[in-house]
């Protein structure tokens, strides 16, 4: 079975802080990708990576970065946490050779 | 560009009863299709996909799902619903114009009456 984790399920921050998400799957996986989830809005795509050290923006990336520098680890960076970051935020992964994604369980931001 | 729409945010049904959430696409052409769900506070699941083959796709938990393209649409069922089956539900669609990234519709919330 796939296995994708993310390194809190919880996090609280304050504005202006930085702040790091991390993502690891471990089915060796090409493709990983970082979206963030609000109510009424769905899922959002912020930044993908078809492979190491490569990186794409997605739909809304703007106060976002990401580092991708080992193939199992996807990391999300917010430079400058601000109030609008308040959000459940998912990573996933895909082989090259398929289609779906699998998901990690979440974590769950709240900056203050 | 590629569009989802699920009707409804939020449908309920009673427990036993058949379970129906739509999901209709924009794709002129045959797309990948898929339905996710999701529990309270944890990720996205896959349920079913379609790629190719067989239009009546079965999943986990008793889930299924046709693929009419004629009606581009790719509705979830569940002849019997049961509260365990409470979550959110989320429709997606993958194909060549989205580079073949996932394209998702807002999702529907299953309630469940006892």
């Amino acid at each position: 079975d796939v296995k994708v984790t993310q390194s809190s399920r919880y996090l609280v921050k304050r504005t202006g802080e930085k702040v790091f998400l991390e993502c690891v799957q471990d089915m060796d996986h090409e493709n990983m990708f970082w979206y963030r989830q609000d109510p009424g809005l769905g899922l959002r795509l912020i930044y993908f990576s078809y492979d190491v050290k490569m990186k794409e923006k997605g739909d809304i990336p703007e106060g976002y970065s990401v580092s991708r520098e080992k193939k199992e680890r996807f990391s999300l960076i917010l430079e400058s946490a601000s109030t609008n970051q308040t959000s459940m935020y998912l990573c996933a992964s895909r082989s090259g050779r398929a289609y779906e994604q699998y998901f990690g369980p979440g974590t769950r931001l709240t900056v203050t | 560009a590629q569009s989802v729409t699920q009707l409804g945010s939020h449908v309920s049904v009673s427990e036993g009863a058949l379970v129906l959430l739509r999901c209709n696409y924009s794709s002129s052409v045959p797309p990948y299709l898929f339905w996710y769900v999701q529990y309270p506070n944890q990720g996205l699941q896959l349920l079913l996909k379609y790629t190719t083959g067989a239009t009546l796709v079965k999943g986990i938990n008793g889930f299924e799902a046709e693929f009419k393209k004629s009606e581009t649409s790719f509705h979830l069922t569940k002849p019997s619903a049961h509260m365990s089956d409470a979550a959110e539900y989320f429709c997606a669609v993958s194909d060549w114009d989205s580079n073949y990234q996932l394209i998702w519709g807002a999702g529907t919330k299953l309630i469940i009456k006892p």
